[in-house]
């Protein structure tokens, strides 16, 4: 059963300093991962979704890589801001699943 | 493109009663969609997947005959939250995917709050 782990579960940076979130999965038979952002009390809004066979995507201020054989994913986001203070979930997809299991996410609060 | 709306954002209702929430796929069709349920701190959980016309496969665990759900057509879902209880409060978030293919990008819709009093 795959499990997916998200490091640290909080983490509040002062704006402007870049940062990485990290996402650990066990079952390295995946289709795809993707990073979700989850405003409070709100529902999820895409941010990168990187393919079985891709190393990282990028986009904006936002940077995910993926190694799948270790079961890593890691999102990086530069410069940050206070609007980037949000739960950020990381999702896999299996190979052969329509499931997408998620880690219990990352809170992060950028402070003015 | 790809915008999956919910309905109602939030809702209250009293121990006992039915509660009926709408997921629709507003500029696609979607072939396949997806019921999640999320508790405080939590993560997501898919509860069913759900494919037009046939019948929704649940999780284990997930009771079908509490929460009633019916795909009807390509862009809307529904899931019935029958005699809800206390512990049924959470927010329910639906997902639709564009062509239902295995792995194929799920579309998220701005999640349903549900309190049971």
């Amino acid at each position: 059963k795959q499990e997916v782990t998200q490091i640290p579960a909080a983490l509040s940076v002062p704006e402007g300093e870049n940062l990485v979130l990290n996402c650990s999965f066990t079952d390295s038979a995946i289709y795809n991962l993707q990073w979700f952002r989850q405003d409070p009390g709100k529902g999820l809004t895409s941010l990168l979704l990187i393919q079985s066979s891709q190393r990282e995507q990028t986009s904006g201020r936002l940077n995910a890589s993926l190694d799948k054989s270790s079961g890593r994913s890691t999102l990086y986001i530069a410069a940050s801001q206070p609007g980037d203070s949000a739960t950020y979930l990381c999702a896999v997809s299996g190979a052969g699943s329509y499931q997408l299991t998620f880690g219990k996410g990352t809170k992060l609060s950028v402070i003015p | 493109g790809a915008v999956v709306s919910q309905h109602p954002s939030r809702v209250i209702c009293k121990s006992g009663t039915s509660v009926k929430i709408e997921c629709r796929s507003l500029d696609f069709q979607a072939t396949t969609m997806f019921w999640y349920r999320q508790f405080p701190k939590q993560s997501l959980m898919l509860m069913a997947t759900s494919n037009e016309g046939s019948k929704a496969t649940y999780e284990q665990g997930v009771e079908k005959d509490k929460f009633l759900i019916n795909h009807a057509s390509l862009t809307l879902s529904t899931l019935t939250v029958t005699s809800a209880h206390p512990e049924d409060s959470s927010f329910y978030i639906c997902s639709a995917s564009l062509a239902g293919g295995l792995g194929e990008t799920q579309y998220f819709g701005p999640g349903t709050r549900l309190l049971v009093l």
